[in-house]
């Protein structure tokens, strides 16, 4: 089965600091990897995602994460945070199903706090 | 293109009822999958419709079941309300492609009282 565990359910930065979520995958295949973004009273944002190829994927609003087999991770960093990144970010893993399709297993989510 | 809508976006109700919520996905997409998100379980796949047919589902009881229609509009449905059903009921749509992401909707907040 696959699983997703985000370290960390609340992580506070300074705003310009650098920002780093933590994921972690269990996969028995090789995943499709996504970070979304869930501002308050909102549903989900997609943040970027990770199939095949570059493993350094880039997303919106200077959003990044790079996919590590060997440590099977998939962190999401920021290199300097600003106060409208404050939300809960989740990291998911995608599941091919058997009757086609996929559904998402998500972490537990981390909320992100910035501070000036 | 507009975005995933879903309807209403609060509702309250009482315990022993029945609720539907609605979802439009994007236009041209053809799958809509259902979530529940909830601060003790978090999020957790319900079930997802691909051509107005129940592809795939998560492990919730028989009183979640859903539709999709031929403009792949759907709508979710919950009998008998318990108050644990109180949660934000989340729609994504996505082209059905097994590695295609999800976009998902603004959600729907159910309330059990």
């Amino acid at each position: 089965a696959q699983s997703v565990t985000q370290l960390g359910s609340h992580v506070s930065v300074s705003e310009g600091a650098l920002v780093l979520l933590r994921c972690n995958y269990s996969s028995s295949v090789p995943p499709y990897l996504f970070w979304y973004v869930q501002y308050p009273n909102q549903g989900l944002q997609l943040l970027l995602k990770y199939t095949t190829g570059a493993t350094l994927v880039k997303g919106i609003n200077g959003f990044e994460a790079e996919f590590k087999k060997s440590e099977t991770s998939f962190h999401l960093t920021k290199p300097s945070a600003h106060m409208s990144d404050a939300a809960e970010y989740f990291c998911a893993v995608s599941h091919i199903l058997t009757g086609g399709g996929n559904k998402l297993t998500f972490g537990t989510g981390t909320q992100l706090k910035v501070e000036l | 293109k507009a975005g995933v809508t879903q309807t209403p976006r609060y509702l309250i109700k009482t315990r022993g009822q029945q609720v539907t919520l609605s979802c439009s996905p994007i236009s041209g997409h053809r799958s809509v999958s259902w979530y529940q998100q909830t601060p003790g379980q978090g999020l957790q796949f319900l079930f997802e419709y691909f051509s107005e047919t129940q592809r795939n589902k998560g492990n919730f009881p028989g009183r979640f079941s859903g539709r999709q229609f031929s403009n792949s509009r759907s709508e979710m449905n919950v009998s008998t309300l318990e108050l644990g059903d109180s949660a934000l009921y989340l729609c994504a749509s996505s082209s059905g492609l097994a590695t295609n992401e999800q976009f998902f909707g603004p959600g729907t907040r159910l309330t059990v009282l």
